[in-house]
């Protein structure tokens, strides 16, 4: 099955600085990459995602990138403010309703 | 719109005994999915289903039992709890016809002494 792998667990930036989160996965099948902010305590929420077809997505100050051949996606978020701390995470889905998450990212932004 | 609506919130079960994590959605959606999420590990699947009357396993499939007999609801029945079980789990519905798009339930907290 597919194998999703998320880097780093833990990512502490300024206030104002960027952040990038980046997943690796091995299916090539994969073709639909979303990314989830999880507050604690609470639902993961979809922030941003992406398809095979597209190279990169933006959506105000967060950006998605994929690499098909290098078969990575990274999640890039602009001008950090203190509400974007939480844990996020990537996903892949090879197929319909299958997908495979990230062991997530815990980011802490510093006022 | 409700949503996608779990119950219960919370649940304190001793080895061995039996319960059913309900889910239900009210919008329609196709597809419906139970994940476990535990410190450290992100989310797991444990089954999901494409329809009614269709569903099958996901990565952590043990222990566990689901069913899809409406659109609506998908329960997570767990028929002897261990330990191992204690977790935090997840439901999500989505749809083909809405970009997949996933949309998770608010979770339910669930202990095995």
């Amino acid at each position: 099955g597919e194998n999703v792998e998320q880097h780093p667990s833990t990512l502490s930036v300024q206030e104002g600085d960027s952040a990038v989160i980046k997943c690796t996965y091995s299916d090539s099948a994969s073709n639909y990459f979303p990314w989830y902010k999880q507050e604690l305590g609470k639902r993961p929420q979809l922030i941003i995602d992406i398809r095979s077809n597209v190279g990169e997505k933006k959506d105000q100050r967060i950006a998605v990138t994929l690499n098909k051949t290098a078969k990575h996606f990274s999640l890039h978020i602009t001008e950090t403010q203190p509400e974007d701390s939480a844990v996020y995470f990537c996903a892949a889905t090879p197929w319909i309703n299958k997908f495979y998450f990230g062991s997530g990212t815990k980011l802490n932004v510093k006022p | 719109n409700a949503g996608v609506t779990q119950t219960p919130k919370f649940q304190v079960l001793k080895t061995g005994q039996s319960m059913t994590l309900q889910c239900a959605q009210d919008m329609n959606h196709e597809y419906m999915s139970w994940y476990r999420q535990d410190p450290g590990m992100g989310l797991r699947l444990i089954h999901y289903s494409v329809g009614a009357g269709i569903t099958d396993q996901g990565e952590v499939p043990n222990g566990y039992n689901v069913s899809r007999s409406t659109t609506e609801d998908f329960p997570l029945r767990l028929l002897s709890a261990a330990p191992s079980q204690t977790s935090v789990y997840f439901c999500a519905s989505s749809s083909p016809g809405q970009k997949n798009i996933q949309y998770f339930g608010a979770g339910t907290r669930l202990s095995v002494l």
